[in-house]
């Protein structure tokens, strides 16, 4: 499958424990998309890469959120001392180098802090 | 700040019939509206793009407009299908900015 992928497909933690997600891109994409959507409601960007340099952050991505993506490859999110309120679906897109052009997006990450 | 709002958040129509969806968006008009579908549990998928200077776009059963004087995009499914049930997405976006979605409008088609 060439297709954008992410894992783990679904987490369910303690509040207060820090978590993780990993997103692996469609390998000829330069742009790297995060967004978070809960019940109800449209994917909410959260930020986004070109190659390995993060260019923009959203006001919702809290001091406690942070993004990599070293090698300009894969990318990793970490929450760091969950909250309830941080459960939601985590999605990635990926995109080639023009920010107008359709996102393919992977299947999320559902998590759920309890 | 740019907003888009799906005026539905749900739609049930007859299976042969015509759907249509709203996308209105506020404040300067977006380079450009993107739709999506997206089924539970999953990721949207694109469907179509339009640009602000394109006044309607076509993929077989689909059709999008663009109304910059209503600031306004009309999704169509034609012929529609149990099949085509699932939540529709628009979103905008201007030469580098982020896409801003919209609710989504879920869409059921009964047989």
């Amino acid at each position: 499958d060439t297709g954008v992928s992410q894992d783990p497909r679904h987490k369910i933690t303690k509040r207060g424990q820090n978590v993780t997600f990993r997103c692996d891109p469609i390998s000829e994409h330069n742009r790297l998309y995060w967004y978070r959507q809960t019940l109800g409601q449209g994917p909410e960007f959260l930020t986004y890469f070109q190659n390995e340099a993060q260019l923009e952050k959203s006001r919702l991505l809290s001091d406690r959120f942070s993004a990599e993506r070293p090698k300009g490859s894969f990318s990793t999110l970490e929450i760091q001392r969950t909250e309830q309120g941080d459960s939601a679906m985590y999605l990635c897109a990926s995109t080639r180098d023009r920010g107008n052009d359709e996102q393919f997006f992977g299947p999320g990450t559902r998590l759920t802090v309890l | 700040s740019q907003k888009i709002e799906q005026n539905s958040e749900a739609l049930n129509i007859q299976e042969g019939k015509t759907a249509t969806l709203t996308c209105n968006y506020t404040n300067y008009s977006p380079a450009y509206l993107q739709w999506y579908r997206q089924d539970p549990g999953r990721g949207p998928v694109f469907l179509l793009l339009i640009r602000e200077n394109e006044k309607e776009k076509r993929k077989e059963r689909l059709k999008v407009t663009f109304d910059t004087t209503l600031k306004q995009s009309l999704f169509h499914i034609t012929a529609s299908q149990p099949a085509d049930s699932a939540t529709y997405l628009c979103a905008r976006n201007s030469g580098n900015t982020p896409l801003v979605f919209g609710k989504g409008t879920r869409l059921s088609v009964i047989a």
